[in-house]
């Protein structure tokens, strides 16, 4: 069925990585915009990225550039988000998400649009 | 960045009624707004996308208006099922954020 799958989270040190992993399968993975939201406990989502279906053009949250990185593998129908320097603030609970599309019209470019499928999350704690 | 108001923060409504949320964006988003209905424990589910349609196998109780900067989600009569946490999100242009979300909940 068409499902997405998180995995890699769990509970990590200030200062260490993690790398975030996300499965997809039912749908044709290499169609679509990717992208990531996470949600800190009792908080509101929050948007952290996209990346388009070849992997050339992402967007990110402003906040989280230059310690977490997004990417994907197409072959391996698979979605990750590398974490680096991680903090307390950090602990939330990371949700894969796959992307409408739409054309801008003003641009020329298709953009990215809702999340419409989600998978179930994966919990990241970040405490000494 | 374009920062999502939602409103009211939490909405108190018996089951059969009609409930109105809104999402104002700080500068106009043209129509690129999404809304979400959020239970405990589970993924955020979409609802409504582009402002007005209905995402898939969504009932027609739900229905999303608006353009610009003003944003409304409609349900039109309650089920104990759709009580939620409802989350806006626009995606005219990065970053796309989030509003703050409004809890509805059982009167």
């Amino acid at each position: 069925q068409v499902e997405l799958v998180e995995s890699g989270g769990g509970l990590v040190k200030p200062g260490t990585s993690l790398r975030l992993s996300c499965a997809a399968s039912g749908f044709s993975f290499n169609d679509f915009y990717m992208g990531w939201v996470r949600q800190a406990p009792g908080e509101g989502l929050e948007w952290i990225s996209y990346i388009n279906s070849a992997g050339s053009i992402i967007y990110f949250e402003d906040s989280l550039k230059g310690r977490f990185t997004i990417s994907r593998d197409n072959a391996q129908n698979s979605l990750f988000l590398q974490m680096n320097s991680l903090r307390v603030a950090d602990t939330a609970i990371y949700f894969c998400a796959r992307a409408t599309t739409y054309y801008d019209t003003s641009t020329g470019y298709y953009r990215p649009g809702a999340f419409d499928l989600w998978g179930q999350g994966t919990m990241v704690t970040v405490s000494s | 960045e374009i920062v999502l108001t939602q409103s009211p923060g939490t909405l108190s409504l018996s089951p059969g009624e009609r409930a109105t949320l809104s999402c104002r964006a700080g500068q106009s988003v043209g129509t690129s707004l999404a809304w979400y209905q959020q239970k405990p424990g589970q993924a955020p589910r979409l609802l409504i996308y582009d402002a007005s349609r209905r995402a898939t196998g969504i009932p027609d109780r739900f229905s999303g208006g608006g353009s610009g900067t003003d944003f409304t989600l409609t349900i039109s009569s309650l089920e104990p099922e759709d009580f939620a946490v409802f989350y806006c999100q626009h995606y005219a242009r990065s970053p796309h954020i989030f509003g703050r979300g409004t809890r509805l909940e059982i009167k």
